[in-house]
C-alpha cells in the first residue's frame, strides 16, 4: 500500500538558518503529495501542494518539488523563524482519487532556537 | 468562520466506560474524516464519511463506531473505553474527496485518557 517516510525528529535549528525536511514516498501510479503543518495546540493545516511530477508548491517561504524521479517532495524554507516551530506532516493522496482521505508521514517536530 | 468544531476538547474515562466525540463542521463539506494521532505513529484514519448518512471504516476502525446522521456533523463513539484508546482525536472534512484536492480542514483535537 501507499505510504510515506520523514525525518522524525526534533529538528533543531537556530533562527535564520536553512531547514530541509526530507519526505520520501511509495505509491502506485502518481499521487498528490501535500505538505501539512500543525502548531502548538492545533489541528492541521495545508502548506502546500504539488498535484504532478516537477511541480513546485509553495506557500510563507516554504518550498517543495515532486521529484518522480527519486519519489521525494522535500520541504525547504531558506531562513527560518521562531515561529516556525512546528509538527510538520508530508502525505500523498491516492492517485486513483479515493474518498478515504490522505496517507501522513508520522511527522517532523522542528525546534527553531532565538 | 468556526470550520470545524470538536467536542469536549479533553476527556477522562475509566476503562470499560462510554463516550462520544462530536465533530462539527459549517462549510458544507460532504466528506468527513476522523483521525487519531499517537506519539510516533502520525495520524491513522479511523472512520470516515462520504457523505449524510454513510460511513467507512479506515485503517483503525476496532472499538469504534461512528454516525453521520445530519451533514454537518460526524459522531466517534466508544462503547468500552480501553486504555490504547487514550490519543488525541482529529476530525476533518473536506468539499470533495481529499485525495483530488488535499484540502481537508482539520479540528482542534480532541484529547482523551482511558485509565
Amino acid at each position: 500500500g501507499d505510504s510515506v517516510t520523514q525525518m522524525e525528529g526534533p529538528v533543531t535549528l537556530s533562527e535564520e538558518a536553512f531547514l530541509t525536511i526530507n519526505c520520501t514516498y511509495t505509491a502506485t501510479g502518481y499521487p498528490s503529495l501535500f505538505w501539512y503543518v500543525q502548531y502548538p495546540g492545533e489541528g492541521l493545516q495545508l502548506l502546500l501542494k504539488a498535484t504532478k511530477a516537477d511541480d513546485k508548491g509553495s506557500n510563507k517561504g516554504f518550498e517543495a518539488t515532486y521529484r518522480k524521479e527519486t519519489t521525494s517532495f522535500h520541504l525547504e524554507k531558506g531562513s527560518v523563524q521562531v515561529s516556525d516551530s512546528a509538527v510538520y506532516f508530508c502525505a500523498l493522496s491516492d492517485a486513483g482519487g479515493g474518498a478515504d482521505g490522505l496517507t501522513f508521514g508520522k511527522g517532523t517536530h522542528l525546534i527553531i532556537q532565538p | 468562520n468556526a470550520g470545524v468544531t470538536q467536542t469536549p476538547k479533553f476527556r477522562v474515562l475509566k476503562t470499560g466506560q462510554s463516550m462520544t466525540l462530536l465533530c462539527a463542521q459549517d462549510m458544507n463539506h460532504e466528506y468527513m474524516y476522523w483521525y487519531r494521532q499517537d506519539p510516533g505513529m502520525g495520524l491513522r484514519l479511523i472512520h470516515y464519511s462520504v457523505g449524510e448518512g454513510t460511513t467507512a471504516k479506515g485503517e483503525v476502525p476496532d472499538g469504534y463506531n461512528v454516525s453521520r446522521l445530519k451533514k454537518q456533523n460526524f459522531l466517534l463513539g466508544l462503547e468500552s473505553a480501553a486504555p490504547s484508546q487514550t490519543s488525541v482525536y482529529f476530525c476533518a472534512s473536506s468539499r470533495t474527496s481529499g485525495s483530488n484536492t488535499g484540502e481537508l480542514f482539520f479540528g482542534e483535537g480532541s484529547r482523551l485518557t482511558v485509565l
